[in-house]
């Protein structure tokens, strides 16, 4: 069964302080790993789509990377507006449509000033 | 251009009610996904349409339903609702995109909750 796994539930930060979510995910075949950024009352947000392990994205304070088993949300010197949930997605090459993603339960960033 | 645009956005039912949620996606889009959110199970599948055609179904009971037109515009229905149906319900669209995964782009949602 095609599972996704997001680490840690909760993060606090100091403004400036580098970190990194990890999602790790139990997919048949990979076609996709998705990551998306929500604020309170709103609805996901799309961040990036990797599609092969070695991949990476970066924009500006987050950069994403992608293995076989798990990617990682890298964010370097987060700033307050940097605070929401962060949600790791995953669709699966046996799914016959591409509207069909397998949430993880998401990470609650704060970042303090 | 316009995003995913979902109606009401805030609704409050008793039990034993239906609602019908309605989602108009993205100019263009042919896509158009239901998930339910919720504090416990966090995002969930529902179904998805495409070109008026249910594509997809998550594992919800048959209370859920929904269903697309032509002009992709999509609404999803729930019968007999109970307490535990209280959600946020989104919506996403989706194009055609390179290398077969698609991006969803999500509406804000509509809050139900059930009393």
């Amino acid at each position: 069964e095609d599972q996704v796994t997001q680490s840690p539930e909760a993060l606090r930060l100091q403004e400036g302080e580098s970190s990194s979510l990890n999602c790790s995910y139990t997919v048949s075949g990979l076609r996709g790993l998705f990551w998306y950024r929500q604020d309170p009352g709103k609805g996901p947000e799309f961040l990036f789509t990797l599609y092969s392990a070695g991949e990476e994205k970066e924009k500006e304070r987050l950069k994403a990377t992608l293995t076989k088993k798990e990617s990682f949300l890298h964010i370097t010197a987060p700033k307050p507006e940097d605070s929401a949930t962060y949600l790791c997605a995953v669709q699966s090459t046996g799914s016959s449509n591409t509207g069909k993603l397998i949430f993880g339960q998401g990470t609650t960033l704060q970042v303090k000033p | 251009k316009a995003g995913v645009t979902q109606t009401p956005r805030y609704l409050i039912k008793t039990r034993g009610q239906q609602v019908t949620l309605s989602c108009s996606p993205i100019s263009g889009h042919r896509s158009v996904s239901w998930y339910q959110q919720t504090p416990g199970q966090g995002l969930q599948f529902l179904f998805e349409y495409f070109s008026e055609t249910q594509r997809n179904k998550g594992n919800f009971p048959g209370r859920f339903s929904g269903r697309q037109f032509s002009n992709s515009r999509s609404e999803m229905n729930v019968s007999t609702l109970e307490l535990g149906d209280s959600a946020l319900y989104l919506c996403a669209s989706a194009g055609d995109g390179p290398l077969g995964a698609n991006v969803l782009t999500f509406g804000a949602g509509s809050r139900l909750t059930v009393l």
